[in-house]
């Protein structure tokens, strides 16, 4: 069963450091790989998507890459700023019949960027 | 912008009750999900559906049940609420297959008393 962790849990930050998210996968077979923001007592907001056969994708301050082949994924944060204070999520789809719609979840880094 | 909107942002229930909780998209995709969010467990997935009728229980389906009747809409019934259903529940959608990217709603936080 696929098994995704995101470490460290917490992180604390002073504004405008440069940072760097981790999340790993046990089954190196995904079809691709989410990553989400979300803000206390709120649903998720989809910041990222980086597709199997991709290395990175880029968003304005934020680059996440996939090393499919290790299992792992990284979230860069540049120039954080205390706006970016949220806990932030990665999810994968895995390549199996029936189930490549669904994603599983790792628990989460909690970010505080201090102003 | 790709909108899922959940029908309540806050719900308090009473053990035993029925429960329905809604969710909409606007963009015509294939997919929808329901997850509960509980602090140390992460999200974990209840029901998903592919299709209008079409449903599949996820990893903890026990103690809830899906319709999907028209393509947008998702509902998520608690037949019999019990304060172990106390939680956060998520719906998303996405189009497919082939799987893209997921969408989420703003979240029903459910208090059974």
């Amino acid at each position: 069963k696929q098994e995704v962790t995101q470490i460290p849990a917490a992180l604390s930050v002073p504004e405008g450091e440069n940072l760097v998210l981790n999340c790993s996968f046990t089954d190196s077979a995904i079809y691709n790989l989410q990553w989400f923001r979300q803000d206390p007592g709120k649903g998720l907001t989809s910041l990222l998507l980086i597709q199997s056969s991709q290395r990175e994708q880029t968003s304005g301050r934020l680059n996440a890459s996939l090393d499919k082949s290790s299992g792992r994924s990284t979230l860069y944060i540049a120039a954080s700023q205390p706006g970016d204070s949220a806990t932030y999520l990665c999810a994968v789809r895995i390549i199996s019949s029936g189930s490549a719609r669904q994603l599983t979840f790792g628990s989460g880094t909690q970010l505080t960027v201090l102003p | 912008d790709v909108k899922v909107t959940q029908s309540s942002r806050y719900l308090v229930k009473r053990t035993g009750e029925k429960v329905f909780l809604e969710c909409v998209q606007d963009m015509d995709h294939e997919n929808m999900f329901w997850y509960r969010q509980d602090p140390g467990l992460g999200l974990r997935l209840i029901y998903f559906s592919y299709d209008v009728k079409m449903k599949e229980k996820g990893d903890i389906p026990e103690g809830y049940s899906v319709s999907r009747e028209k393509k947008e809409r998702f509902s998520l019934i608690l037949e019999s609420a019990s304060t172990n259903q106390t939680s956060m529940y998520l719906c998303a959608s996405s189009l497919g297959p082939p799987p893209t990217e997921a969408f989420f709603g703003q979240g029903t936080r459910l208090t059974v008393v």
